[in-house]
């Protein structure tokens, strides 16, 4: 069974700090996909990332980072001083190579930022 | 511009009526996508099209059922709205059936059953 868990519901932080947001995913394929998408207030989710079982380097798009293991089975995406514009939810999703483009969501992360 | 919308952000409706959720994309992407999203759960899906005139099951099809007529246009139907179907649903489209594929959303509609 393919799965994906993001252990932490709701997060808050100050202004600057830096913060991890955990994904761990379970699948039996050896060709998958994960992503990233970010869901602010106005509800639509925006994608941020994707990253394919192959390629293990560790990405980084401005404040933000994102670090595969393959070893732990987790893709965590951290975000560097962190800003109020960064209060959302954030979700982790898998595409493993049976679904053919349907994507498998964890509950999502509610990142809380206050100035 | 990738753009995918949903006819309605928000929706009232009472037990036992018929409902229509509308989404249409213009990128010309084979596959659409229903999902609904309540708190703690994610985003759980409901039915999916690859193709005009073709749809399947997603993991929680019951009570809901959907159209595709035209490439752009991926409709949910609730036949009898009932209370637990009080939700968010989001809309999404991607290119292709191979895996791996970014699919784009729309800004979901909020549906309330009373």
């Amino acid at each position: 069974a393919q799965k994906v868990t993001q252990a932490q519901t709701e997060i808050s932080v100050v202004e600057k700090e830096d913060v991890t947001l955990d994904c761990v995913y379970e699948t039996r394929d050896t060709t998958y996909y994960l992503f990233w998408y970010k869901q602010p207030p106005s509800g639509e989710l925006v994608f941020l990332i994707r990253r394919n079982s192959f390629d293990e380097q560790n990405e980084i798009s401005g404040r933000y980072s994102w670090n595969f293991q393959k070893s732990t089975s987790s893709f965590n995406f951290t975000i560097t001083a962190s800003q109020v514009v960064d209060s959302a939810v954030y979700f982790c999703a898998l595409d493993g190579s049976g679904n053919t483009g349907k994507l498998i969501f964890g509950q999502g992360t509610t990142l809380q930022v206050k100035p | 511009d990738v753009k995918v919308t949903q006819s309605s952000r928000y929706l009232v409706k009472r037990t036992g009526e018929k409902v229509f959720l509308e989404c249409v994309q213009d990128m010309d992407h084979e596959n659409m996508f229903w999902y609904r999203q309540d708190p703690g759960l994610g985003l759980r899906l409901i039915y999916f099209s690859y193709d005009v005139k073709m749809k399947e099951k997603g993991d929680i099809p019951e009570g809901y059922s959907v159209s595709r007529e035209k490439k752009e246009r991926f409709s949910l139907i609730l036949e009898s709205a009932s209370t637990n179907q009080t939700s968010m649903y989001l809309c999404a489209s991607s290119f292709g059936t191979t895996t791996g594929n970014i699919q784009y959303f729309g800004a979901g509609t909020r549906l309330s059953v009373l």
